[in-house]
């Protein structure tokens, strides 16, 4: 069974640009969820999708949007960069989110210039 | 609100020597915990987790945790530790569907 894919894994973006990453889940996993991972700020939750609704969104600004599509594949975009936004995106999916067990892709890496 | 505590930023034990890992954690209600390693430059694997039942928790590669509710605490435990151990571990509690992590404790494994 392929486990999560997330492209792309490493991309360079200038300030004031904006970017979208895609994520597949494992197959037949419904639930979706994004994470930030920063040396300073730790793992922190951007969002959650279940069946195309966002059902959770962390405490990030209005930039970062994400959606999901029919077929469980999510994106997530972040507008405007920052410096600060630089980080790995990771993406998991999970058959219920509530119960916790979550498998993760290795990421996108994010560089802010 | 929910919250997870590592205390220690890294722990640092000799290869066939028991290892522990601190987690203590912040919840209402009945906390939903799990365990997760990352790898460098990986994703996060699942280790672990504690719904309800039994107090120590079996898990993946030897892992195992006990939680304790009268101490808030799940420390993640391995009787010998490995070289190949040696990772970045992370505590978690869900609530609603998100999963609020702690800071992440680096495993350091010596031969």
């Amino acid at each position: 069974k392929a486990g999560v894919t997330q492209t792309p894994r490493y991309l360079i973006k200038t300030r004031g640009q904006q970017v979208t990453l895609s994520c597949s889940p494992i197959s037949g996993h419904r639930s979706v969820s994004w994470y930030q991972q920063t040396p300073g700020q730790g793992l922190q939750f951007l969002f959650e999708y279940f069946s195309e609704t966002q059902r959770n969104k962390g405490n990030f600004p209005g930039r970062f949007s994400g959606r999901q599509f029919s077929n469980s594949r999510s994106e997530m975009n972040v507008s405007t960069l920052e410096l600060g936004d630089s980080a790995l995106y990771l993406c998991a999916s999970s058959l219920v989110a509530a119960l916790g067990e979550l498998f993760f892709g290795e990421g996108s890496r994010l560089t802010v210039l | 609100a929910q919250s997870v505590a590592q205390p220690e930023d890294q722990v640092n034990v000799a290869e066939g020597n028991p290892l522990t890992v601190k987690c203590t954690y912040s919840v209402s209600g009945n906390p939903y915990l799990f365990w997760y390693v990352q790898y460098p430059n990986r994703g996060l694997q699942f280790l672990l987790k504690y719904i309800t039942g039994d107090n120590l928790v079996k898990g993946s590669y030897g892992f195992e945790a006990e939680f304790n509710k009268s101490q808030t605490s799940f420390h993640l435990k391995k009787p010998s530790a490995l070289v190949s151990d040696s990772a970045l571990y992370f505590c978690a509690v869900n609530y609603g569907n998100m999963l609020t992590f702690g800071g992440g404790t680096r495993l350091m494994v010596k031969p």
